[in-house]
């Protein structure tokens, strides 16, 4: 299957501060990439849709502001965490569909992000 | 009731038996269905799709798709302790650029 890659893969900050993520697709390119969020035990809960180019669509409850998203190319993808607090602890996780126009997305390796 | 419903489980089958993981869904005009696979602390890896009504196997892995029944189903042959892991049930959402609404997904265990 395709290639998605994140960056970094676990990251520790304190309340507060900022923290991007970059989600890389390696050997495809992606008009379209996918943000999740899984908290311990639940399931994949989709934050916002990155689009190359144009902004990002939030789903509903998420603060667009707070989570902010960036496809400035075909192959990069990049979220920030903004003014993160302890409650934003969660692994984050990219995806893509490897054609554009198809419904099969690859996911990145994720992000374990831990707010202290 | 949830547009993508999974048995949370746990399922815990034999070593070497069939594990049937099963998934419903609720928007009828759905086309396209996936099976992904995520180990504990793992982001998920698609293990197949199925677009079309009946059987498509892959290996040990068999999807079935029966749309008059807005059902899908995983079949593992010859159940192996790897295999354990949550399976995630995933459906296309329609006019969405091309989300998928998951399924919480449904933890399986192979007892050696």
């Amino acid at each position: 299957g395709a290639v998605v890659s994140q960056h970094p893969s676990r990251v520790i900050c304190k309340s507060g501060t900022s923290v991007k993520i970059e989600c890389r697709s390696l050997d495809f390119q992606a008009t379209t990439m996918f943000w999740y969020r899984q908290f311990p035990k639940q399931s994949l809960m989709l934050m916002a849709t990155s689009n190359e180019g144009s902004k990002a669509t939030y789903e509903q409850g998420v603060e667009k502001d707070k989570f902010l998203i960036n496809h400035a190319s075909l192959t990069l993808s990049t979220l920030t965490v903004t003014s993160a607090h302890p409650e934003d602890s969660s692994f984050y996780i990219c995806s893509a569909p490897q054609r554009t126009g198809t419904y099969e997305q690859y996911f990145g390796p994720g992000t374990r992000l831990t707010v202290t | 009731q949830k547009e993508v419903e999974q048995n949370s489980g746990p399922l815990s089958v034999p070593e070497g038996a069939i594990a049937s993981l099963n998934c419903t869904y609720s928007d009828r005009g759905s086309q396209s269905f996936f099976w992904y696979r995520q180990y504990s602390g793992k982001s998920p890896e698609l293990i197949m799709f199925i677009y079309s009504n009946g059987d498509k196997e892959d290996g040990r892995f068999t999807a079935q798709l029966n749309k008059a029944s807005q059902y899908v189903s995983l079949l593992i042959r010859d159940s192996q302790p790897s295999d354990s892991a949550t399976y995630l049930c995933a459906v296309n959402r329609k006019d969405s650029n091309y989300q998928l609404i998951w399924g919480a997904g449904t933890k399986l265990i192979i007892k050696p």
